[in-house]
């Protein structure tokens, strides 16, 4: 199957502070890609939808000018958390489609 | 309000036995779902998905069932392993696989040996 990674898998970062996080599609082109968020013992939440050349669509109540989306190329996405603040430690995950959605591995992010 | 849901947080199965995970949904816009088996920090993977025009879907030891009228999907995974132990999540999507996908909250597999 197709493959999704995700850097950084692990991130701690002080609050106030801005965190990037990469998606890739490894070996195919995605002009959409998926942001989800899952807190612990739920479910994962969609974020966002990532599309390349053109401005991210966001879910409702998901703040667009904290989580900030780039969709540069047809291979990377990045979600940049803006003035991260403890309530946005969560783990992050992507996804991007080729006949299917494939999910990246996830990224934990712990804000201190 | 939850589009996609089940009702069964947990479930335990005797390992050779079935393994059955039910999904209800509520918007019938849907028309197309997936199964998806996730570790803890994991990513979701990819397990078997199933379109509105059909009822059923096999794969291997994987069988998804549909029944649009009632809005509820199930997967059957015989015979289970202990390996199968992992959180399903049931989803559902627009039309295609390039659409948004909605999760339900998951069910808690354990497969005892």
């Amino acid at each position: 199957g197709a493959v999704v990674s995700q850097h950084p898998s692990w991130v701690i970062c002080k609050s106030g502070t801005s965190v990037k996080i990469e998606c890739r599609s490894l070996d195919f082109q995605a002009t959409t890609m998926f942001w989800y968020r899952q807190f612990p013992k739920q479910s994962l939440m969609l974020m966002a939808t990532s599309n390349e050349g053109s401005k991210a669509t966001y879910e409702q109540g998901v703040e667009k000018d904290k989580f900030l989306i780039n969709h540069a190329s047809l291979t990377l996405s990045t979600l940049t958390v803006t003035s991260a603040h403890p309530e946005d430690s969560s783990f992050y995950i992507c996804s991007a489609t080729q006949e299917t959605q494939y999910f990246g591995p996830g990224t934990r992010l712990l804000v201190l | 309000d939850q589009q996609v849901k089940q009702n069964s947080p947990s479930l335990s199965v005797q390992e050779g036995r079935i393994s059955i995970l039910n999904c209800d949904y509520t918007n019938s816009m849907f028309d197309y779902f997936l199964w998806y088996k996730k570790y803890p920090a994991e990513g979701p993977t990819f397990l078997i998905s199933i379109s509105s025009i059909k009822d059923k879907n096999e794969d291997g030891r994987f069988t998804v069932f549909l029944n649009k009228s009632a809005k509820h999907l199930s997967l059957h995974i015989v015979p289970s392993q202990p390996g199968d132990s992992a959180v399903y999540f049931c989803a559902a999507s627009g039309g295609t696989s390039y659409d948004k996908v909605i999760f339900g909250p998951g069910t808690s597999l354990s497969v005892i040996p």
